[in-house]
């Protein structure tokens, strides 16, 4: 069955820095990839995801994503956060041939002023 | 359309006691789906629909976990003679037959006294 890794529970950051939330998944076979965002006493929130084709996803809030195939990654960056995106942020795959979701343990994402 | 809702939001229960969480998806969404999140963790997928039929159910979903969508619109999910380990927020996602991007509703947090 597909897993989820991300690599950093808590990442905290000044406000307008770069940011990066890794995440690595394994699968035997081809996947589909998401990042969720999570607000306080919110349910989850497609932020980006990849099924097919350009490896490199964005999202309208200026976050991107980039599938890496050979190293099984889908990490998400920012190049300048807001105090706004603090939240918690979830990887997730799902494989072509089953609709079973699997999340990583999220990755809580703190801006601070 | 709303998006997804859940009913209720909060549900305090002492153990041994019986709970329902109620689901109401998109209303074009075919898919269904149920997880359970617990503190400092990812969801985790329980079950999922397609119209009417239940398709896919967790090994986490034991028999204490029933969950029904008798008409393919909204789903229950019950819990019989609820644990302390049952404490966990518990997420109600809805697709598109055609897709496989899932909107999440608010969730309903159950604390087992």
């Amino acid at each position: 069955a597909q897993s989820v890794t991300q690599l950093d529970s808590q990442v905290p950051v000044f406000e307008e820095a770069p940011v990066e939330l890794r995440c690595n998944y394994s699968s035997s076979v081809s996947v589909y990839l998401f990042w969720y965002v999570q607000y306080p006493n919110q349910g989850l929130q497609l932020l980006l995801k990849y099924l097919s084709g350009s490896t490199l996803v964005e999202s309208i809030n200026g976050f991107e994503a980039e599938f890496n195939k050979s190293q099984t990654s889908f990490h998400l960056r920012k190049p300048s956060v807001h105090i706004s995106d603090t939240a918690e942020y979830f990887c997730a795959v799902i494989t072509y041939n089953n609709n079973d979701m699997r999340f990583g343990a999220g990755t809580r994402l703190t801006v601070k002023p | 359309d709303t998006g997804v809702s859940q009913n209720p939001r909060h549900k305090i229960t002492k153990r041994g006691q019986n709970v329902t969480f109620r689901c109401d998806p998109i209303s074009e969404h075919n898919r269904l789906y149920w997880y359970r999140q617990t503190l400092g963790q990812g969801p985790e997928f329980l079950t999922y629909f397609q119209n009417e039929a239940q398709l896919e159910k967790s090994r986490l979903l034991s028999d204490r976990f029933s969950a029904e969508r008798p008409k393919g619109s909204f789903s229950t999910l019950e819990i019989q003679r609820t644990e302390q380990g049952d404490s966990a927020m518990y997420l109600c996602a809805s697709s598109l037959f055609s897709s496989n991007e899932q909107f999440f509703g608010p969730g309903t947090r159950l604390t087992v006294l």
